[in-house]
């Protein structure tokens, strides 16, 4: 059990043009979901907390324009990189939290190349 | 401002042998340590978790232990075996958000 997909693996776009993330919870209900973005060889690093049915809370210094966040169901969340450049390209992790638990469950992750 | 501080960087242990790693964090209001398991490309997987009201926990081969008074936790790996071979995170929640260690890449040399 506790098993979050994320779609696609990996994508690569052209500088200017917008990409969406999709992250599931395939087999538990999550109100809460993290978005994170790790650099090579470094830890991860909160983008932002979405929680369904209501705006997602950013970390300071995201900018929430460009990362656009929606959590419409218990089970999905997306994140959209709006206007990709190529300093966007990351590895996104997204996680779960599942409800009345403390563990946090990780996608597999997508890597983006934005060229 | 670090929440939680994590060492070494990188360990190299021989097969058969025991890889310990190390983690602090400042805010007593953390009820919740977990570790993870990173391999390339991959998304972090719960590896074993504890909360403060338990000095340790066993799960196989892995092992954490917890010094509250000390804020500061470790994971020990036992028998380490070159298919640990990955990169591991520790991490502080209170509940809500978590706060990631800085990460350890661990070499188990066959």
């Amino acid at each position: 059990g506790a098993v979050v997909s994320q779609h696609p693996s990996w994508v690569i776009c052209k500088s200017g043009t917008s990409v969406k993330i999709e992250c599931r919870s395939l087999d538990f209900q999550a109100t809460t979901m993290f978005w994170y973005r790790q650099f090579p060889k470094q830890s991860l690093m909160l983008m932002a907390t979405s929680n369904e049915g209501s705006k997602a809370t950013y970390e300071q210094g995201v900018e929430k324009d460009k990362f656009l966040i929606n959590h419409a169901s218990l089970t999905l969340s997306t994140l959209t990189v709006t206007s990709a450049h190529p300093e966007d390209s990351s590895f996104y992790i997204c996680s779960a939290h599942r409800d009345s638990f403390y563990e946090q469950y990780f996608g597999p992750g997508t890597r983006l190349t934005v060229t | 401002q670090q929440q939680v501080k994590q060492s070494p960087q990188s360990l190299i242990v021989q097969k058969g042998g025991i890889s310990i790693i190390n983690c602090a964090y400042e805010n007593t209001a953390f009820d919740y340590f977990p570790w993870y398991q990173q391999f390339p490309g991959k998304g972090p997987a719960l590896l074993i978790a504890i909360r403060p009201d338990v000095s340790e926990k066993k799960e196989g081969r892995f092992t954490i232990s917890f010094n509250k008074s000390a804020k500061q936790f470790s994971l020990h790996i036992m028998d380490s075996q070159p298919g640990d071979s990955a990169t591991y995170f520790c991490a502080a929640s209170n509940f809500n958000k978590f706060y990631f260690g800085s990460g350890t890449k661990l070499n188990v040399k066959p």
